[in-house]
């Protein structure tokens, strides 16, 4: 059964900083890994997906990386801003026809 | 941009009542997905569908039923609401099996 872990469950760091949240998961034979944002009170909105063939993908200051035989996925925020403060969650398909298994997710604040 | 639409943001339900909170997608996505979240559990699968008339138990579907008349909608049901439904339920669409996932803004429900 595939089991997806974020730690920390949170992080504080002041504006301007590059950062990186990680998500590690125990069955490496996956379809695709997806990065969500979520503010408070609010539902998740998709930052990145990353196909099993591909090794990174990029929008804007983010950049997500998938070593599949390590088992893990890394969401790097470049220069982050109080802006980013949010939740996010990585969330993995472990085959084209599974359910999505979701990791509980990293609070962020960024301090101005 | 998808746009994925849950009728109601908050809603306050007595005990034993039959509740349906309603979820519309605009963009002609074939799988539609319900989840609840609540504070250590995470997000938790409760329902899906693959096709319209089609639905498919997730990972706790007790006490929830479905409906799918039409592809665009996508109902969930608490044919009798108990006090440990309350939580946050959020809806999500898919184009593809084991495609990216877009949530709507989700419905904060409790029951007394």
């Amino acid at each position: 059964k595939q089991e997806v872990t974020q730690i920390p469950a949170a992080l504080s760091v002041p504006e301007g900083e590059n950062l990186v949240l990680n998500c590690s998961f125990t069955d490496s034979a996956i379809y695709n890994l997806q990065w969500f944002r979520q503010d408070p009170g609010k539902g998740l909105t998709s930052l990145l997906l990353i196909q099993s063939s591909q090794r990174e993908q990029t929008s804007g200051r983010l950049n997500a990386s998938l070593d599949k035989s390590s088992g893990r996925s890394t969401l790097y925020i470049a220069a982050s801003q109080p802006g980013d403060s949010a939740t996010y969650l990585c969330a993995v398909h472990t085959g084209a026809n599974s359910k999505l298994t979701f990791g509980k997710g990293i609070t962020l604040s960024v301090r101005p | 941009d998808v746009k994925v639409t849950q009728s109601s943001r908050y809603l306050v339900k007595r005990t034993g009542e039959k509740v349906f909170l309603e979820c519309v997608q605009d963009m002609d996505h074939e799988n539609m997905f319900w989840y609840r979240q609540d504070p250590g559990l995470g997000l938790r699968l409760i329902y899906f569908s693959y096709d319209v008339k089609m639905k498919e138990k997730g990972d706790i579907p007790e006490g929830y039923s479905v409906s799918r008349e039409k592809k665009e909608r996508f109902s969930l049901i608490l044919e009798s609401a108990s006090t440990n439904q309350t939580s946050m339920y959020l809806c999500a669409s898919s184009w593809a099996v084991g495609g990216a996932l877009h949530f709507g803004n989700g419905t904060r429900l409790t029951v007394t």
